[in-house]
């Protein structure tokens, strides 16, 4: 069981906006911001999205936002495209001795 | 341009010994932490842990303090990860990747091709 939590899998027709949570405790999401979000294609390597909560790589489209409330922060991908289908993973900070705790994952499905 | 190059595919037997590397390139290896991430087949992330080439300091998650090492060879900008004896469970895709910040938290913002670590009898 991952220490933070995320739905299995999410779905969006093109065009569309959705969003994915990302829940843990005080002791990392709700204590810090050093909340990031990555995409993983199959077959490749992650891709960091976002980071720190709301801040967006360079290169990385305007489509894509985050956002923290409470314990739990949030990915949300406007204007939903084909290449958007991957894995997006969350991951923060903890106090605890773990330091870094990745979500289980969730799959974005484009219909 | 920054890039962090893996080591091949390994196939190995349970009991063995396994050192994979990771090269930087395209910056100032020393000045940032380099992670190692666990994917096992069909699964999520998992962070291992990280180690600051620039004075070998190492953060090992409890998961897997003590199952494997972290070192880094500055003069050849390479880090490395290694197992002194494999087991089965230690089959997965292997990720480098280096932290943005510099506090070794994260987050990653560059990341490796990946090393498929195969142990099987």
């Amino acid at each position: 069981q991952s220490a933070l939590t995320q739905p299995a899998s999410v779905s969006g027709s093109p065009g569309q906006s959705i969003t994915i949570s990302c829940t843990g405790t005080s002791s990392d999401v709700g204590g810090y911001n050093y909340v990031s979000w990555y995409q993983q294609h199959p077959g490749k390597a992650p891709k960091l999205m976002i980071y720190d909560v709301s801040n967006r790589p360079s290169g990385v489209s305007n489509r894509f936002s985050g956002s923290k409330s409470g314990n739990t922060a949030s990915l949300t991908i406007s204007g939903l495209q084909a290449e958007d289908e991957a894995d997006y993973y969350c991951s923060s900070y903890t106090s605890s001795s773990t330091y870094v705790v990745f979500g289980g994952g969730t799959k974005l499905t484009v219909l | 341009e920054v890039q962090l190059v893996q080591s091949g595919a390994e196939v190995k037997k349970p009991g063995e010994s396994l050192s994979i590397s990771c090269k930087g390139s395209g910056y100032s290896f020393t000045n940032y932490w380099i992670g190692w991430v666990r994917q096992m087949p069909g699964k999520g992330l998992e962070w291992m842990g990280i180690i600051y080439p620039g004075d070998s300091e190492t953060k090992y998650s409890p998961s897997f303090q003590g199952q494997v090492t972290f070192s880094v060879d500055k003069s050849i900008s390479t880090a490395y990860l290694q197992w002194s004896s494999l087991k089965a469970s230690d089959t997965a895709m292997y990720y480098c990747a280096r932290d943005k910040g510099n506090s070794g938290w994260g987050p990653f913002d560059y990341w490796g091709q990946g090393t498929l670590v195969t142990v099987s009898s």
